[in-house]
This record gives structure tokens, sequence and C-alpha cells, in this order.
């Protein structure tokens, strides 16, 4: 089945600085590639997703971009804050309209 | 707005018991989905439902069944618990359709013993 790897699992990060996390995916026919942040105790909840007719995306901070050829897409926080202290999860649409999560990035942001 | 409501939030369940996780969403979406989270694995598809009355299965269906009878409320039951069904499990639902997002519970964390 499809699968989708996602490294790092942990990053550490200064208040300030930017993170990266990475995504790639086998083969697949999903052209929406969605991000999910996962705070303590809560569910995962959407920050932003990108389709496969777009190559990147932005939303103040938080942007996304997507290679479909090299079968890649990445998230980029900047300017990191402690709230942005969570778990994030790629993923990708399977054939079900259910999504296919990456294992997870935890991402500390140090004050 | 409730969204999507889960219950119960966490329970301790004797191995070999029934338990039926309880799911509810006020957004008339058609989809909806269970899935079960584990420390280093994700989150992992058990069943889902397109549309009230369809269910079908999942990456990790055994041991596990469910039910739509109406647009709004999606049960996980588990007919006899085994300690590897012990989890945090996530209901989400979407009004399907490509690139619809997917909104989630709050969770159940469920430990069987």
């Amino acid at each position: 089945g499809e699968n989708v790897e996602q490294h790092p699992s942990t990053l550490s990060v200064q208040e300030g600085d930017s993170a990266v996390i990475k995504c790639t995916y086998s083969d697949s026919a999903s052209n929406y590639f969605p991000w999910y942040k996962q705070e303590l105790g809560k569910g995962p909840q959407l920050i932003i997703d990108i389709r496969s007719n777009v190559g990147e995306k932005k939303d103040q901070r938080i942007a996304v971009t997507l290679n479909k050829t090299a079968k890649h897409f990445s998230l980029h926080i900047t300017e990191t804050q402690p709230e942005d202290s969570a778990v994030y999860f790629c993923a990708l649409e399977g054939s079900q309209g259910n999504l296919i999560f990456g294992k997870g990035t935890k991402l500390s942001v140090k004050p | 707005i409730a969204g999507i409501t889960q219950a119960p939030t966490s329970q301790i369940l004797a191995a070999g018991r029934r338990m039926t996780l309880r799911c509810t969403q006020d957004m008339r979406h058609n989809a909806m989905y269970w899935y079960r989270q584990d420390l280093g694995l994700g989150l992992r598809l058990i069943h889902y439902s397109n549309t009230a009355g369809t269910t079908g299965k999942g990456e990790v269906p055994d041991g596990y069944s469910v039910s739509r009878a109406n647009t709004d409320d999606f049960p996980l039951t588990l007919a006899s618990a085994v300690p590897s069904q012990t989890s945090v499990y996530f209901c989400a639902s979407n009004r399907q359709g490509v690139g619809s997002e997917a909104f989630f519970g709050q969770g159940t964390r469920l430990t069987v013993v």
C-alpha cells in the first residue's frame, strides 16, 4: 500500500529559528497533501494543505512545498515560537478519502 | 459549534470485554473515519464510511467493527478487547471529495489490561 516517510522524527530549534519537516511517498494518485498539528492531549488539526497543481503555498509563518515528480513535500515554519511546539504530521489522501499519515515529527521550540 | 465529539475520553478495560467507542459529528459530513494512534506508528485507518449505510475496512480492521446507521454517528466496537488494542482512538469526518479537510475528535485513550 501507499507509504509516507517523514523526517526528522524529532526536531529542536531555538525560538526565532526556522524548522523544516520533509516527507516522501511512494507511488500515489493523490492530489491532496495536508499537514496536521497535534498538541498534547488533543486531536490533529489542519494547519495547511497543498494540491498537486500548486508547487508552493504560504500562510503567514507557515509554507508548504510540493514536488510531485520527485514525490516529496515539505513544511517550513519561520520565526518559530514556543507555541509552535507540537507533533506535526504530513499526510496524503487515500483512495477512500481517508488520510495516510507519516509517523510524525515532534517539534520543540526553546525560548 | 461542537464539531466532532468522542466518548468516553478515556477508559480502562479488562481483556475479553466488549466496548463501544462513540463518535458524533454535527457538520453533516458524508464521510467518517476511525484511526488508532500508537507511539512511533502515527495514525492508522481502522474503518471508514463514505456515507450513511456503508462501511469499509482500513489498514488495521481486525478485532473492530463499525456501523453507520445515520449521518451523524459512527460507533466503533471492540467485540473482545485484547491488550494490543491499547491505543488512542480518533474519529474524523469530512465532506468527502478530493481535498476535503478532515476534522478530528479529541480522542479516546483506551487501556486494555
